[in-house]
C-alpha cells in the first residue's frame, strides 16, 4: 500500500538548522510530485511548495523563499525538507504530501507530519 | 492568488443530523476542489477530489457538489468519527490554497 513516511519530531534552538525526510513507499517515486505543507500549532493549512521528483527542481511559495530547500534521494524514494536558521514562527508541523495528476489534480496521500518545535 | 472562503468557521452538530460546510473560490476552478478531513494530531485525509467524486474508503454519507464557484461538502448523516477540521484545497493554479478549516464538533 501507498505510504509516506516522515521522521521524528525536532526540538531545536533559534539559529540552528533542521532536516526532515519523507519516505515514499507502494508506488514509483518519480512519478509523482511532491509538496510540503505547514500547519503552524491550531491554525490551518499552508502551502509551503513543490519538487518535482523525476528532475529534482524545486519551487517555493513566496513565504518559503530563502531559509528552505527541498531535496530528494530519489534512489531511497525520500524527499527532505531544510530549514536554516531557524525563527520561532517555524514552530510547526510539517506535511509532504503526494501530488495526483487526473482530471483535477489534489493531494491524495500525506506523510504522518513532523513537529518541529523551536525554543531556546 | 486564489482566495478559498470556506464557512462555517465552526459547528456544532448532533449525530444523525445532515451537515453542510462551504467554500467559496474568489476566481474561476472549474472542478479543481478537493476536500479533506483533519483528526487531533493526524494529517488531512482526502474525501473528496474533484469537486464530487468520492475518494477510495470514504463513507458514501460525504458528498460534494458545485454551483459555480461555490463548493460544498455534506455529510448525510453525522457520526462521532466525523468529529474533525475540514478544509478545502483549489489546485487549478499555483499556489494552490485552503480554506481556513471548519471545526466540527458534537452538540
Amino acid at each position: 500500500q501507498i505510504q509516506l513516511v516522515q521522521s521524528g519530531p525536532e526540538l531545536k534552538k533559534p539559529g540552528e538548522s533542521v532536516k526532515i525526510s519523507c519516505k515514499a513507499s507502494g508506488y514509483t517515486f518519480t512519478d509523482y510530485a511532491m509538496h510540503w505543507v505547514k500547519q503552524a500549532p491550531g491554525k490551518g493549512l499552508k502551502w509551503m511548495g513543490w519538487i518535482n521528483t523525476y528532475t529534482g527542481k524545486p519551487t517555493y511559495a513566496d513565504d518559503f523563499k530563502g531559509r528552505f530547500v527541498f531535496s530528494l534521494e530519489a534512489s531511497a524514494s525520500t524527499a527532505n525538507l531544510q530549514i536554516s536558521n531557524l525563527k520561532n514562527e517555524d514552530t510547526a508541523t510539517y506535511f509532504c504530501a503526494r501530488h495526483n495528476i487526473g482530471t483535477t489534480d489534489y493531494f491524495d496521500y500525506w506523510g504522518q507530519g513532523v513537529m518541529v518545535t523551536v525554543s531556546s | 492568488d486564489i482566495q478559498m472562503t470556506q464557512s462555517p468557521a465552526s459547528l456544532s452538530a448532533s449525530l444523525e443530523e445532515i451537515v453542510t460546510i462551504t467554500c467559496q473560490a474568489s476566481q474561476d476552478i472549474g472542478n479543481w476542489l478537493a476536500w479533506y478531513q483533519q483528526k487531533p494530531g493526524k494529517s488531512p485525509q482526502l474525501l473528496i477530489y474533484g469537486a464530487t467524486s468520492l475518494a477510495d474508503g470514504v463513507p458514501s454519507r460525504f458528498s460534494g457538489s458545485r454551483s459555480g464557484t461555490q463548493y460544498s461538502l455534506k455529510i448525510s448523516r453525522l457520526q462521532v468519527e466525523d468529529i474533525g477540521i475540514y478544509y478545502c484545497l483549489q489546485a487549478y493554479s499555483a499556489p494552490p490554497t485552503f480554506g481556513g478549516g471548519t471545526k466540527l464538533e458534537l452538540k
